[in-house]
């Protein structure tokens, strides 16, 4: 199993650029999570879909939307990309349906420069 | 007043040395996560409770409801154990703490 994966590793952008992070899990999990780390203001939660066919917001959506494709993948997209949004980004994923009602899985990150 | 508080930010110990690292919090909740940040940056969660005490291998978690305090344990320190501990809360949202760096000396 590859647990949580994300495309890409890194990327960097221009300001008003659009790009979409891809996340899949193969572990059958419902829940699935995206959130932005940082430096010196921890990991903050964007977007989440607690189930299939549901997403929510988080602490901090603004400027970003997100898909749930299927049960496997959650993407989140930048439509106009800002310097604001540099910063390392993960996906995640649990068993349980819910926020924060299970352990979490979480992919390798992705480090998004704006320049 | 950020809704979760972790003490120490920065923590430096002896191999073998029992280590604390805690973590406060201002929101009603109903569960807390515990997590694991490598130095190469990937996350790994350790535990979620929301009542009581957990225990695998070295690392030992407790909450208490009433005071919003948790606290991360960990047993005969290893210099594998560097990494940053990170708590989150699950209230309305789920919170996280901006973590608390520990070093563990040979």
């Amino acid at each position: 199993n590859a647990g949580v994966t994300q495309t890409p590793k890194f990327q960097v952008l221009k300001t008003g650029q659009s790009m979409t992070l891809q996340c899949a899990q193969d572990m059958n999990h419902n829940s699935m999570y995206w959130y932005r780390q940082d430096p010196g203001m921890g990991l903050r939660l964007i977007y989440y879909s607690a189930s299939e066919g549901t997403t929510d917001k988080g602490e901090v959506p603004n400027g970003y939307n997100v898909s749930r494709l299927n049960k496997r993948e959650f993407s989140l997209r930048l439509e106009s990309a800002a310097p604001s949004q540099t910063s390392v980004y993960f996906c995640a994923s649990s068993r349980v349906r819910g926020l924060g009602t299970d352990t979490q899985y979480f992919g390798p990150g992705t480090r998004l420069t704006v320049l | 007043k950020n809704e979760v508080e972790q003490s120490p930010q920065n923590l430096t110990a002896q191999e073998g040395e029992f280590i604390t690292i805690n973590c406060s919090y201002s929101v009603g909740i109903s569960a807390l996560h515990w997590l694991q940040q490598h130095p190469g940056g990937g996350i790994v969660s350790l535990f979620m409770l929301s009542s009581g005490k957990k225990k695998h291998g070295r690392l030992i978690a407790t909450i208490n409801i009433q005071e919003k305090h948790s606290s991360l344990h960990i047993t005969a320190s290893h210099p594998r154990d560097s990494a940053v501990y990170i708590c989150a809360v699950r209230g309305g949202n789920l919170i996280f703490g901006k973590g608390t760096k520990l070093s563990v000396k040979p």
